[in-house]
């Protein structure tokens, strides 16, 4: 089944300490992206890959850090969470085709983040 | 600054009656207008995908459609179930072409009552 698999569901953690979200896809999608989720807002990019090795900053990248050694791995990393990076994250993957801006967006089930 | 705001925030209607949530945007350049369900604790699933030159696009008992010249859009619902309940997210995406920038709105929580 095509999926984009984000783990843990869930994660409750102390301020300052580093915590890694997993993403893969299965889809050998080009893109991947990820997302916060706050209430009363639309989600919000944070990081964004177009391909191996090429990252790019989204709107509210402060505080996270990703990588994009392999096409189906882009994990979220932050060094040092804080009670303001409590939020819903999700990471997405689309094919990446210049001409073309229709692909549709396939999103993980997402991760329930709470920093205390 | 590009914007998309989303009417109403929230909804309730019983079962079996129909619905119309609204999309207003400030975005440009505009390349196409998704709407998305997103059911409670998941990811958003794409319903529909509309470019400049459509103006209406339907998925089963969900019909969008697409004002460029007023940038509104609408999502109805027909014949609603239970299971419609959930938010319903209308995203543009800023360019057309190469790398896209995707502008969500903040939803509107959609409840089917029995």
């Amino acid at each position: 089944e095509a999926q984009v698999t984000q783990n843990p569901r869930y994660l409750i953690t102390v301020t300052g300490k580093k915590l890694t979200v997993t993403c893969s896809q299965n889809m050998n999608h080009e893109y991947m992206s990820w997302y916060r989720q706050d209430p009363g807002l639309g989600l919000r990019q944070i990081y964004y890959s177009m391909n191996v090795e090429v990252t790019d900053k989204g709107d509210v990248p402060e505080g996270y850090k990703v990588s994009r050694k392999e096409k189906r791995n882009f994990p979220l990393i932050l060094e040092s969470p804080s009670p303001n990076q409590t939020s819903l994250y999700f990471c997405a993957s689309r094919n990446w085709d210049r001409g073309s801006d229709t692909h549709g967006y396939t999103f993980g089930s997402g991760t329930r983040l709470t920093v205390v | 600054k590009n914007q998309v705001e989303q009417s109403p925030q929230s909804l309730i209607i019983l079962e079996g009656k129909n619905c119309t949530l609204q999309c207003n945007y400030t975005v440009s350049p505009f390349s196409n207008l998704r709407w998305y369900k997103q059911d409670t604790g998941r990811g958003p699933v794409s319903l529909t995908i509309m470019t400049f030159s459509e103006n209406t696009k339907s998925n089963g008992r969900y019909t969008a459609t697409l004002d460029a010249d007023t940038k509104q859009s609408s999502l109805h619902i027909t014949a609603s179930q239970l299971s419609d309940s959930a938010s319903y997210i209308c995203v543009v995406s800023a360019v057309p072409g190469g790398y896209n920038k995707l502008i969500f709105g903040a939803g509107t929580r959609l409840a089917v009552h029995p």
